[in-house]
């Protein structure tokens, strides 16, 4: 079955460093792919989606995502982190058998330290 | 727009009680969602509906019952609950996309259910 896989539950960085959050994908065809992300106590709300049109991809608050077909990966980076960005992060992919649904990886906390 | 709306946000219910979850939606959205999410393990999908009037399973469907009797509701059903539904719910909706797949899902705040 299709599915995601998020490498590391949990992530710390200092603020102003770089954050690199990890997704690698299971399937022989490019799937679409999503990063969301969870601020506490808050649903989830949409970063960036990779829909074929460009491999790398820019979404909101300095965040963006490079998809590599060759790694089967989606990794999630932004340059600089700010004390803002803690939150947790969940990476997703549309299953090609049935489009109507997504895949939810477990998702990884990125804590931010001052 | 009030976007997508979870009614109650908390609840804590008794084992073999029954409660219902309510969604709503403004955005005029044809799909709608219902998820848990339990520590370590994501966001696992229960139930889902394509428009008004049909629901699919999930990948946990059992123990839940939803109905989508109107386009901008979302119902999800505890018939017996037991400690195991002990989660936080959330709902979400989304247009469909072009090409199918590519949409965007709109996430209630949540309603976190304590079972004992």
């Amino acid at each position: 079955a299709q599915s995601v896989t998020q490498l590391g539950s949990h992530v710390s960085v200092s603020e102003g460093a770089l954050v690199l959050l990890r997704c690698n994908y299971s399937s022989s065809v490019p799937p679409y792919l999503f990063w969301y992300v969870q601020y506490p106590n808050q649903g989830l709300q949409l970063l960036l989606k990779y829909t074929s049109a460009a491999t790398l991809v820019k979404g909101i608050n300095g965040f963006e995502a490079e998809f590599k077909k060759s790694e089967t990966s989606f990794h999630l980076t932004k340059p600089s982190a700010h004390m803002s960005d803690a939150a947790e992060y969940f990476c997703a992919v549309t299953p090609i058998y049935n489009t109507d649904k997504l895949i939810f990886g477990t998702g990884t906390r990125l804590q931010v330290f001052p | 727009n009030a976007g997508v709306t979870q009614t109650p946000k908390f609840r804590v219910l008794k084992t073999g009680q029954s409660m219902t979850l309510l969604c709503a939606q403004d955005m005029n959205h044809e799909y709608m969602y219902w998820y848990r999410q339990d520590p370590g393990m994501g966001l696992r999908l229960i139930h889902y509906s394509v428009g008004e009037g049909t629901t699919a399973k999930g990948e946990v469907p059992d123990g839940y019952n939803v109905s989508r009797l109107k386009k901008q509701n979302f119902l999800l059903g505890l018939e017996s609950a037991a400690p195991s539904q002990t989660s936080v719910y959330f709902c979400a909706s989304s247009y469909v996309g072009q090409p199918p797949g590519t949409d965007t899902q709109y996430f209630g705040p949540g309603t976190r259910l304590t079972v004992l």
